[in-house]
């Protein structure tokens, strides 16, 4: 059974970094084709990908945040962790991880975590 | 980035009656070896996305025949043939041939 579940704070300052880690089970990124995607949700608005890391390394971001991101797998414990600098009150969302398993669903993200909801205020 | 826009922007459909959804991307999703990177997801109220096709047209595992999906290079389209009550939420189109990932925003799907 694969299941994701974002962590991290609920609540951060401006200017701050956010860390968000997404402990998965029912599968390894160690496995060939697996990866492992975030994506956002600000509140009443539509999705948005921030970045992804593939079994092999690999990794994407949005164009838009790239220089605020970094995405890093932890193979052994079934995570991974994805850091924004410089956290904004545009950036409140909510966060999701999910789970690309290859061909197995045309590279598309399958399985989803439940999300967690940061909110960017003083 | 690739755009993808979606039409209408909400819908209200009768149980049993058929539902259609557009997805046009601002580029071509076709690959050069055959394949088409266009999926579609429902988020229902106060839940995270669900896969419902991939590749334009592929089912995802569990997902009701009801869901079909059709399309080429930039148009696609998702229909459910008998809506019931448990469809309502808002559809997402994707695109996955550039990454990252972009979303189209979205058809919000009310039941009457």
């Amino acid at each position: 059974q694969v299941t994701l579940r974002e962590s991290g704070p609920a609540l951060v300052k401006p200017t701050q970094t956010l860390t968000l880690t997404c402990s998965f089970s029912g599968f390894s990124l160690s496995t060939n084709q697996m990866c492992v995607t975030w994506i956002r949700q600000p509140p009443g608005k539509p999705l948005e990908c921030l970045a992804r890391i593939d079994w092999n390394d690999d990794k994407y971001y949005s164009t838009s945040l790239k220089t605020r991101l970094t995405i890093s797998k932890d193979t052994s414990r079934n995570q991974v962790v994805l850091t924004m600098t410089n956290m904004d009150p545009m950036d409140t969302a909510t966060y999701y991880c999910a789970r690309i398993s290859g061909p197995n669903s045309g590279w598309g993200p399958d399985y989803w975590g439940p999300g967690t909801r940061v909110t960017v205020s003083s | 980035d690739i755009v993808l826009t979606q039409t209408p922007l909400s819908l209200s459909v009768t149980p049993g009656q058929s539902a259609s959804f557009s997805c046009k991307s601002s580029q071509s999703l076709l690959q050069s070896d055959g394949k088409t990177f266009l999926y579609w997801y429902l988020q229902k109220p106060g839940q995270s996305p669900q896969l419902l096709l991939f590749a334009v047209s592929s089912r995802f595992s569990g997902v009701p025949d009801r869901f079909s999906g059709s399309g080429s290079g930039t148009n696609f389209t998702l229909k459910i043939s008998r809506v019931e009550a448990e469809d309502l939420g808002i559809y997402y189109c994707m695109q996955g041939i550039h990454l990252p990932y972009t979303f189209g925003q979205g058809t919000k799907l009310e039941i009457k």
